[in-house]
């Protein structure tokens, strides 16, 4: 089973920010926090990770609380092509065996 | 990251046939996965591919109906057997460059039987 929740789904305007919100409270010391994305139908696309400090890269930015038990991931100007379901999987890095374990996500919609 | 590529891209498909499915990397990776996602739904891991062994299967798949090869560090296939109508759905492979590394997908095969 997943080990994190999400709300299902979300309306961003375009070229506001998408704050999309997880909770993880049974993360453990070791697990970092992966966000992917998936467009329609098409393969789900690495957008960031982290393990307890914040994170940002060119796609966006990635906000974990204090006590590591939720996270924010941010989309700074949400565009129409952001518009997709979006995954917050949490997983020990570098170790073996260590599976991807995809929950529902949240199906962020982008409105012109 | 890495450039991962599958073929075919789609495929419509009479019950009781067997379709493969093949993923190429465009360089060498530790480790290949396939998965599945049927309409409408998340991702399910099928298996793990191994280089030089036999894959390693999740709960509920099995090799007689899914087997996996994986001859090389940049190439694996999935072959889907005996397809029924609930075969029909998107399978995906996803790699990575070592092990436990972050996680990249092919842009996956869309299947439907008929």
């Amino acid at each position: 089973d997943a080990k994190t929740t999400q709300p299902p789904s979300m309306d961003c305007a375009e070229g506001r920010a998408a704050n999309l919100p997880c909770n993880h409270s049974t993360i453990s010391g070791n697990e970092y926090v992966y966000w992917y994305r998936q467009i329609h139908s098409q393969g789900p696309q690495y957008i960031i990770h982290g393990l307890k400090n914040n994170e940002t890269n060119e796609m966006a930015s990635l906000i974990i609380t204090e006590d590591r038990k939720s996270s924010t991931l941010i989309l700074p100007h949400a565009t129409l092509r952001d518009t997709a379901v979006y995954y917050c999987i949490v997983r020990a890095y570098m170790e073996y065996g260590n599976k991807l374990v995809f929950g529902a996500g949240t199906i962020l919609r982008v409105k012109s | 990251s890495a450039v991962i590529s599958q073929k075919p891209s789609r495929d419509i498909c009479q019950r009781g046939t067997s379709l493969t499915i093949q993923c190429q990397v465009d360089s060498q990776v530790t480790m290949m996965f396939w998965y599945r996602q049927q309409p409408g739904q998340s991702l399910t891991l099928i298996a793990t591919a191994n280089q030089g062994s036999e894959a390693t299967y999740e709960s509920g798949f099995v090799i007689d109906k899914f087997p996996i090869s994986r001859p090389n560090l940049t190439f694996s296939t999935l072959t889907v057997s005996n397809m029924s109508p609930e075969d029909s759905s998107i399978y995906l492979c996803s790699v990575e460059k070592g092990t436990g590394e972050t996680q990249y997908f092919g842009p996956g095969t869309r299947l439907l039987v008929l």
